[in-house]
């Protein structure tokens, strides 16, 4: 089964820099890559996605960078503010979606 | 939280008691999962239904069962033979299963099960 790793677990930025988040795949067949957002005793909420055609997508302040060759994507959050504190998922998915483990982001005033 | 309930928010539980976990929906999606999240680790599937009166398990489904008798609902039970059964319960629904992996799922707000 598809096996996604996360990194870096916790990331601590300052107001107004950026947060990168990496996550690897191992199954070649999946296609589809979805990032979610997920606030202290909530459910997630999906916050970007992209497919297995499209390089790179972006909405507004957030970014997300696939490389299929190398069974890599990432997530890019500029100019962090506090509200965007919170645990993010990244998630591969053929017919299925299989979560990294976590990070969790905090962001400094 | 989308179109997804759960309820309750918090339960509490005696060891050896089985325990149901209510999730409905209105979105009018085919499909329902249902995760299971420990602290510091991701999301593990548990079960998933594609349609009415189908369902699979997933990753954990030991000690778990489910039903599926109405497209909106899909109730989870933590039965006593779940060795640890506390930790936080997700459902989740999308459009359908679909074998091109595009599968957006929408998650609702989760039930805290604690065992005593």
């Amino acid at each position: 089964g598809e096996n996604v790793e996360q990194h870096p677990s916790t990331l601590s930025v300052q107001e107004g820099d950026s947060a990168v988040i990496k996550c690897t795949y191992s199954d070649s067949a999946s296609n589809y890559f979805p990032w979610y957002k997920q606030e202290l005793g909530k459910g997630p909420q999906l916050i970007i996605d992209i497919r297995s055609n499209v390089g790179e997508k972006k909405d507004q302040r957030i970014a997300v960078t696939l490389n299929k060759t190398a069974k890599h994507f990432s997530l890019h959050i500029t100019e962090t503010q506090p509200e965007d504190s919170a645990v993010y998922f990244c998630a591969a998915s053929d017919y299925k979606l299989s979560f990294g483990a976590g990070t969790t982001v905090t962001v400094r005033a | 939280d989308g179109g997804i309930t759960q309820s309750p928010k918090y339960l509490f539980r005696k060891e050896g008691q089985n325990v149901t976990l209510s999730c409905e929906q209105n979105l009018n999606h085919d499909a329902m999962y249902w995760y299971r999240q420990d602290p510091g680790q991701g999301l593990r599937l548990i079960y998933y239904s594609q349609i009415v009166n189908d369902f699979q398990k997933g990753d954990i489904a030991e000690g778990y069962s489910v039903s599926r008798e109405k497209k909106e609902s899909f109730p989870l039970t933590v039965t006593s033979a779940q060795k640890n059964p506390t930790a936080f319960y997700l459902c989740a629904s999308s459009i359908d299963l679909q074998t091109s992996g595009y599968n957006e799922q929408f998650f609702g707000p989760g039930t805290r099960l604690t065992v005593l």
